[in-house]
């Protein structure tokens, strides 16, 4: 069965700072990959998804993330954070034959 | 602009209540998703349809029901409200082929069952 592991269930840095999100999923073939976001109260808008081709991904926002399959990892970097930044991220992996799974998320807060 | 909406931003429901949690969209999207919001657990999946009249259960659809009678509308039914039900929960809509294309989410409804 599928699973997705986003490590750490809240990262914080300061603004300027490198954002790491981290992010693994579990499965025999390549999966679809995503990177959501949710602003407090909220639904969850898309960032960003990996479905074949180049396996590097620009999203919005500055947002970008990397797909390795050796790894089996969909990490969400952007260099240099700002406050806007600062919501819950789901990393989510699907199927063509099944629906997306969401990872437990990750809650980004911004210093000062 | 593409739209899920949801009937409510807050709802507060008594034990044993019977519960109706309305979702629409204008996408003419095939499939439809209810998913739970609990902290720590990420979102879970309670039920999809990916046809009108058609569903099928996800990972925790215990103590609920959905109904979509027209293709737009995706309803979420808690026969008796209970505490433990007290959560977000976030409406989606997408076209076929799920797993390769983006879900779109609606605002989410805030339930509190007291």
């Amino acid at each position: 069965a599928q699973s997705v592991t986003q490590l750490g269930s809240h990262v914080s840095v300061s603004e300027g700072a490198l954002v790491l999100l981290r992010c693994n999923y579990s499965s025999s073939v390549p999966p679809y990959l995503f990177w959501y976001v949710q602003y407090p109260n909220q639904g969850l808008q898309l960032l960003l998804k990996y479905t074949t081709g180049a396996t590097l991904v620009k999203g919005i926002n500055g947002f970008e993330a990397e797909f390795k399959k050796s790894e089996t990892s969909f990490h969400l970097t952007k260099p240099s954070a700002h406050m806007s930044d600062a919501a819950e991220y789901f990393c989510a992996a699907g199927s063509s034959a099944s629906k997306i799974i969401f990872g437990s998320g990750t809650r980004l807060s911004i210093r000062p | 602009d593409v739209k899920v909406t949801q009937s409510s931003r807050y709802l507060v429901k008594r034990t044993g209540e019977k519960v109706f949690l309305e979702c629409v969209q204008d996408m003419d999207h095939e499939n439809m998703f209810w998913y739970r919001q609990d902290p720590g657990l990420g979102l879970r999946l309670i039920y999809f349809s990916y046809d009108v009249k058609m569903k099928e259960k996800g990972d925790i659809p215990e103590g609920y029901s959905v109904s979509r009678e027209k293709k737009e509308r995706f309803s979420l039914i808690l026969e008796s409200a209970s505490t433990n039900q007290t959560s977000m929960y976030l409406c989606a809509s997408s076209p076929p082929a799920v797993g390769e294309t983006e879900a779109f989410f609606g605002q989410g409804t805030r339930l509190t069952v007291v």
